[in-house]
């Protein structure tokens, strides 16, 4: 069965100390992998798309690693304006209509 | 650029008592649309998907549907809510042409009593 487990469920980090987000996938024929952010009340922000094991992406504090069988989303020097919700997806080859999110990182960033 | 609008953006329902919420697509035809439900707390679960006007693909049983009478348009619904039904609700699209990276409407906060 296709699954997506985010973890942690949530963490607390003081601001500039980096950490990472881990999403593990069982999927068939991964399509992509997709990282979102999401403010409380409000609908997910694209981050970052990948696509194969070993590309990486990054946009500004934010860096995007994938394997074969897990993404981290490292948060490097974080700030109080990066608490959100960190959300994980993942698309199947075989139909790649359907999208499987986990659960999501909630992380807060204190001053 | 492209821009996905939903409304209302919050709607306090009894139960029992239909649902109308609607989605539209700016700046873009031919998008795949797709229908989300976020529970408290938990991940989105796929509710419908749509690849053209009149198809539409449902994932979940229950009393919910999803109409797509225009390009750009789509729409959910329901009969008779039930208080399961409460939850934040989300409409996306992606291009039909790279279907992959989807992009989120602001959502509707559906509470039902």
């Amino acid at each position: 069965e296709d699954q997506v487990t985010q973890s942690p469920e949530a963490l607390r980090l003081q601001e500039g100390e980096s950490s990472s987000l881990n999403c593990s996938y069982t999927v068939s024929g991964l399509r992509g992998l997709f990282w979102y952010r999401q403010d409380p009340g409000k609908g997910p922000e694209f981050l970052f798309t990948l696509y194969s094991a070993g590309e990486e992406k990054e946009k500004e504090r934010l860096k995007a690693t994938l394997t074969k069988k897990e993404s981290f989303l490292h948060i490097t020097a974080p700030k109080p304006e990066d608490s959100a919700t960190y959300l994980c997806a993942v698309q199947a080859g075989r139909n790649f209509n359907k999208f499987y999110f986990g659960s999501g990182t909630k992380l807060n960033v204190k001053p | 650029s492209q821009t996905i609008h939903q409304w209302p953006a919050t709607l306090v329902q009894p139960v029992g008592s239909p649902l109308s919420l609607e989605c539209t697509v700016e700046g873009t035809s031919n998008p795949n649309l797709y229908w989300y439900r976020q529970a408290a707390g938990r991940g989105l679960q796929l509710l419908f998907y749509s690849i053209g006007i009149g198809q539409i693909s449902s994932e979940v049983p229950q009393n919910l549907s999803a109409s797509r009478p225009q390009d750009r348009q789509f729409i959910l619904s329901s009969k008779k809510l039930l208080l399961s039904d409460s939850g934040f609700y989300l409409c996306a699209w992606n291009s039909r042409g790279n279907t992959d990276t989807q992009y989120f409407g602001p959502g509707t906060r559906l509470t039902v009593l």
